[in-house]
């Protein structure tokens, strides 16, 4: 059985960074893009960007440029991303979730979400 | 590339016909997705490539669409079913973009 399994909730001061990690288990971590998605607290879903867990190249959307990394250790088939800069408008819950499969387009379809880590900054 | 959706906000009965609407603001095939999410929780994908049922989802959702105009239909409504819905289109990863989604409330 498939599953993604986050780290707990984080508190943040605006300004301070903030790694967020996605541990997989019962598939092969290497075979699925990795994709992390926000959702401000009682707001929609922001898509934020992918990993190919086994070139470890990324692609983000924009506004998440030059303030985002996403990587992985694929010896224990994790995906994490980091923040930084925090500010108050990055308070939100962060999924990780994994591509349907490795072929174009249904890599950009997400069919197994991590519970959720909720980030706070204040 | 936006997508809009209608209505935002549903009420309904159990064993009712519903169906939700995502526009996109320019052409996208099938390239579409749905989720549904509920209250705590993480979304669940429920439709792929417009019409593709994911497995393990029950029979009563289906989509259709292509180009800008989708539809989800749930065929009759079950208490599992109120939740929020999302749809998210795929042609463009530049980026990836989610409707800001339909509440199916309890009539």
């Amino acid at each position: 059985q498939v599953h993604l399994v986050q780290s707990g909730a984080e508190v943040r001061k605006p300004g301070a960074s903030v790694k967020v990690s996605c541990k997989t288990s019962g598939y092969t971590f290497t075979g699925y893009y990795m994709h992390w998605v926000r959702q401000a607290p009682g707001q929609g879903l922001e898509w934020m960007g992918w990993i190919n867990p086994t070139t470890g190249a990324t692609t983000f959307a924009q506004r998440f440029q030059g303030w985002v990394t996403m990587s992985r250790d694929t010896s224990i088939s994790t995906a994490y991303v980091e923040i930084r800069s925090l500010k108050s408008d990055d308070t939100a819950i962060y999924y990780c979730a994994r591509g349907l499969n490795s072929g174009y387009p249904f890599y950009l379809y997400l069919d197994v979400w991590g519970q959720g880590t909720t980030v706070t900054v204040s | 590339i936006q997508l809009t959706q209608s209505p935002s906000f549903l009420s309904a009965s159990v064993g009712d016909r519903v169906s939700i609407t995502c526009r996109a603001s320019q052409g996208i095939s099938t390239s579409l997705a749905w989720y549904q999410q509920k209250p705590g929780k993480p979304p669940t994908l429920l439709i792929y490539g417009a019409s593709t049922l994911q497995s393990g989802v029950p029979s009563r959702f289906s989509g259709s669409g292509s180009g800008t105009d989708f539809t989800l239909t749930i065929s009759s409504l079950q208490p599992e079913d109120f939740a929020t819905y999302y749809c998210q289109q795929v042609i463009s990863y530049s980026p990836l973009t989610f409707g800001p989604g339909t509440k199916v409330d309890i009539k």
